[in-house]
């Protein structure tokens, strides 16, 4: 399968600091990232979905100014979480999709853990 | 509001046995459908996906969609320890240029040996 890559794994930041997480699809192009975030014993929730040289388009309920979204390329896209705060605290992953066949199947990253102190 | 249901369990099964996890959904115009496997403080690993009604195999899982009933199952058969995880059900349907996908909030699968 196709492979994406996630950086940092695992970040511990000071309130009201940034922090910057990348995405990279390794082996293929993706047409579209999606970024989401997962509390313990919780479901994945998607933040936003974006496409290369576009604006992301966020989920109802997620603050665009405070989790800004850069697809610069097709393999590289970046979420910066501003001013974090400990409820920011939380499993952040990246998925990556492709055509390949019709078939658009979608393939994740391994995940950043934030814990903001 | 698109909606993806499971049964969040933990459902659970003796080595060997078939596991069978089940998952509604909610639009009608949704497309392609997919199983994750998701291990604890882990990512979740694409399982299967499927496109058409019926059933879809793949060494120990099939895949069954029944779009009518607007229903789709992942069978496991001989399963392991290993297989215990959860599990989960994505829904996607097409917005503009993307696949939008709607994941379900997972079914926990425990194997006892």
């Amino acid at each position: 399968g196709a492979v994406v890559s996630q950086h940092p794994s695992r970040v511990i930041c000071k309130s009201g600091t940034s922090v910057k997480i990348e995405c990279r699809s390794l082996d293929f192009q993706a047409t579209t990232m999606f970024w989401y975030r997962q509390f313990p014993k919780q479901s994945l929730m998607l933040m936003a979905t974006s496409n290369e040289g576009s604006k992301a388009t966020y989920e109802q309920g997620v603050e665009k100014d405070k989790f800004l979204i850069n697809h610069a390329s097709l393999t590289l896209s970046t979420l910066t979480v501003t001013s974090a705060h400990p409820e920011d605290s939380s499993f952040y992953i990246c998925s990556a999709t492709f055509t390949a066949s019709g078939s658009y199947e979608q393939y994740f990253g391994p995940g950043t853990r934030l814990t903001v102190t | 509001q698109k909606e993806v249901e499971q049964n969040s369990g933990p459902l659970s099964v003796p080595e060997g046995a078939i596991a069978s996890l089940n998952c509604t959904y909610s639009d009608r115009g949704s497309q392609s459908f997919f199983w994750y496997r998701q291990y604890s403080g882990k990512s979740p690993e694409l399982i299967m996906f499927i496109y058409s009604n019926g059933d879809k195999e793949d060494g120990r899982f099939t895949a069954q969609l029944n779009k009518a009933s607007q229903y789709v199952s992942l069978l496991i058969r001989d399963s392991q320890p290993s297989d215990s995880a959860t599990y989960l059900c994505a829904v996607k349907r097409r917005s503009g240029g993307s696949y939008i996908p709607t994941f379900g909030r997972g079914t926990s699968l425990i194997v006892h040996p």
